[in-house]
């Protein structure tokens, strides 16, 4: 399923606490994103990269950094846990010009 | 910056019948428009999409229409079947700064086939 892959796929983790999650893809895209998904909001943009070290924020960037020092790999980090922040993130990679994008399976959080 | 919008948050329709969902985009500039099904508990999945010099796809029983001037697009699935029950997603995309490309999304349809 387009050579992505998310770690963990669930966690739960203390209030305060740090959480990476990585993005890892086998495909060589340039374009990599970060979603969280909530009820009643659909899929909101966090974060996204244009390639390595190269990145941007999106809708809902605060409380959260990302870094990509490889193509392969694209990580977000929680930088201290807040309960708001629990959610279903996906990654997400392709992308370009009249191009789609293909989701990882989801990384379960749930931060207590 | 880039806002979608799209109706109905729910939608039950009979088996058989037609379902349709309408998106609506603010960025003029936007140039393509996915959309996606997702099932309960796994990761969306594209299942159309439509770019803009192109006014209408069909794709067996999907279709979808864009109207640029207007700025809205909407998904249509006829002889609906139990299996089309799911979430569905539209998004919009365009060109940004740096030729980076953003992928903005709706809150989604839940779509409910009865039997």
């Amino acid at each position: 399923d387009a050579g992505i892959t998310q770690s963990p796929r669930h966690k739960v983790t203390e209030t305060g606490t740090p959480v990476t999650l990585r993005c890892h893809q086998t495909e060589n895209h340039r374009y990599m994103y970060w979603y969280r998904q909530d009820p009643g909001h659909g899929l909101r943009l966090i974060h996204y990269s244009y390639g390595v070290k190269d990145t941007d924020k999106g809708e809902v960037s605060d409380g959260y950094s990302v870094s990509r020092s490889k193509t392969e790999d694209f990580l977000l980090t929680l930088e201290s846990a807040t309960s708001s922040q629990t959610s279903v993130y996906f990654c997400a990679i392709g992308g370009g010009p009249g191009n789609t994008i293909y989701f990882g399976e989801g990384s379960w959080l749930t931060v207590v | 910056g880039e806002n979608v919008e799209q109706h109905p948050s729910t939608l039950s329709v009979q088996e058989g019948d037609s379902a349709v969902i309408k998106c609506t985009y603010s960025d003029s500039a936007s140039n393509y428009f996915p959309w996606y099904k997702q099932e309960l508990g796994k990761r969306p999945q594209l299942i159309i999409d439509i770019r803009s010099n192109v006014g209408e796809k069909k794709d067996q029983r999907i279709a979808v229409t864009l109207n640029k001037t207007a700025k809205h697009f909407s998904l249509h699935i006829t002889e609906t079947q139990p299996e089309d029950s799911a979430v569905y997603f539209c998004a919009a995309s365009n060109e940004g700064t740096s030729g980076t490309y953003k992928y903005i999304f709706g809150t989604g349809t839940r779509l409910k086939v009865l039997a």
